[in-house]
């Protein structure tokens, strides 16, 4: 079976450069959720998108920019990186249909590893 | 590659009871171990992690997690659980940058009878 595909698997980038996180869903899940995780932390929610609109927004820096697109990929765009901003970034999908809630499991993709060096 | 199993796709327990959630692993060296909870319409919360050492995590809300390497698993207990600790329970093993990244299990949902 399918499941949540991100890349790249790991991206090593220099401060003050640029990175794009892309974020591929089960087929036919419509809503996406990106997390951040520092090492040894938890994860902290960054967006959410569902149905290609933003859901909801969670400690995302000004610095960052996410989108869903019209096949319900993601991409998280990350502008002027931070020698923080190096974690494990994963993204989850889900269905949620017309419910507030979903009650459909969470399905997550590998993560993207990034270092900002 | 590594992979999660979480063999339990729902349990229930009556409040107060004992809880133990299964989850087994299989990746080449000492992974790097993680318990994730899901409460219905919030967000992802860390329960406890391992990295190295003891082998008997303590995490938050009086979780904890036996790290077995004989038998590939880190299960989740709780000497009593309580109403609100209904949810969606993931296990997750990361290979510390290694080729395979993150894997998470299909999760445990969690239902707590009066």
């Amino acid at each position: 079976a399918a499941g949540v595909i991100q890349s790249p698997r790991h991206l090593i980038k220099e401060k003050r450069e640029t990175a794009t996180l892309k974020c591929y869903p089960i087929p036919r899940h419509d809503t996406v959720y990106w997390y951040q995780q520092g090492p040894g932390q938890d994860p902290q929610f960054l967006i959410s998108f569902y149905e290609k609109m933003q859901s909801d927004k969670g400690s995302i820096p000004d610095r960052f920019s996410a989108q869903q697109f019209s096949d319900y990929h993601s991409e998280l765009n990350m502008s002027s990186l931070e020698l923080g901003d190096s974690a494990l970034y994963f993204c989850a999908s889900t269905l949620r249909g017309t419910g507030m809630v979903s009650n459909s499991p969470l399905h997550f993709g590998n993560g993207t590893r990034l270092t900002v060096t | 590659a590594q992979s999660v199993t979480q063999p339990d796709i729902h349990i229930t327990v009556s409040e107060g009871a004992s809880l133990e959630l299964r989850c087994n692993y299989s990746y080449g060296a000492t992974p790097y171990l993680f318990w994730y909870v899901q409460s219905p319409g919030q967000g992802l919360q860390l329960l406890l992690k391992y990295f190295s050492g003891d082998t008997l995590v303590q995490g938050i809300k009086g979780f904890e997690a036996e790290f077995k390497r004989s038998q590939s698993s880190f299960n989740l207990r709780k000497p009593s659980v309580h109403w609100s600790d209904a949810a969606e329970y993931f296990c997750a093993v990361d290979s510390g940058g290694g080729a395979d990244g993150l894997t998470f299990g299909k999760g445990t949902h969690l239902i707590i009878q009066p």
